[in-house]
């Protein structure tokens, strides 16, 4: 099966933009999705699709995607978005694949 | 209101069964497929197992396929993982995660619970 690849950790300076990024094979052909979790709660999706956000998700949180490369831009970081991100997409028409998540400091 | 719910979580010993169960309320459960996703304490997502709206077509990852067997039950608004052949590796908080649809676009997880743990000791 394939594999989604993150950067284990990265930080952003407060008010400033930061990409997280997810490469895998499955992303030529599938969409990814991204989500948000915060300690001791469940995920929560930011991003699905081409670049679309659910209601409660404010318009600073972006995707985009690039051959085998999805990115998702968090533009003007508050605290809040200090949390843990992952992607997933699916791997083939079924299953599907999460890649190992992005720990985001916001300093 | 709009949620799932996990339950049956627990301690259980190398080799036993447990069943967990997802269930669904506000929302026309027939019309959804359901996911569950794993998290080992202090690790990442791990996705698990999908049913589909029409409970047929039902897919696993490699770890459990032959162990863990997903349904569901319409008449209960509830989906069910029974797992059998439990290991150490199992130990996890088990999501179970809606598979929505929005302007034509579908994703896992518009709606998920809060978890439910499972325990497998060494």
């Amino acid at each position: 099966s394939s594999e989604l690849t993150q950067d284990p950790a990265v930080s952003v300076a407060l008010g400033q933009a930061v990409s997280i990024t997810c490469q895998g094979d499955s992303l030529r052909t599938y969409y990814a999705t991204w989500y948000q979790q915060k300690p001791g709660q469940a995920p929560i999706v930011v991003i699905y699709g081409k670049n679309n956000r659910p209601s409660e998700i404010p318009d600073r949180f972006s995707g985009s995607r690039s051959g085998s490369t999805a990115s998702l831009t968090i533009t003007g970081a508050l605290a809040e978005d200090e949390a843990d991100y992952y992607c997933n997409s699916r791997d083939n028409s079924a299953t599907v694949i999460f890649g190992g998540g992005t720990r985001l400091t916001v300093l | 209101q709009v949620q799932v719910v996990e339950s049956g979580g627990g301690v259980v010993q190398p080799g036993r069964s447990l069943r967990l169960s997802c269930a669904a309320s506000g929302f026309t459960f027939s019309n959804f497929g359901f996911h569950w996703v794993r998290q080992a304490p202090g690790k990442g997502l791990e996705w698990v197992a999908v049913i589909w709206y029409n409970g047929i077509n039902k897919y696993y990852t490699d770890s459990v396929r032959g162990r863990f067997t997903v349904s569901r039950d319409n008449s209960k608004n509830t989906v069910f993982l029974q797992m059998n052949s439990l290991r150490v590796e199992d130990t996890a908080v088990y999501f179970c995660a809606r598979d929505g649809c929005s302007g034509g676009t579908c994703y896992l997880g518009d709606l998920w619970g809060p978890g439910t743990l499972v325990t497998v000791p060494s």
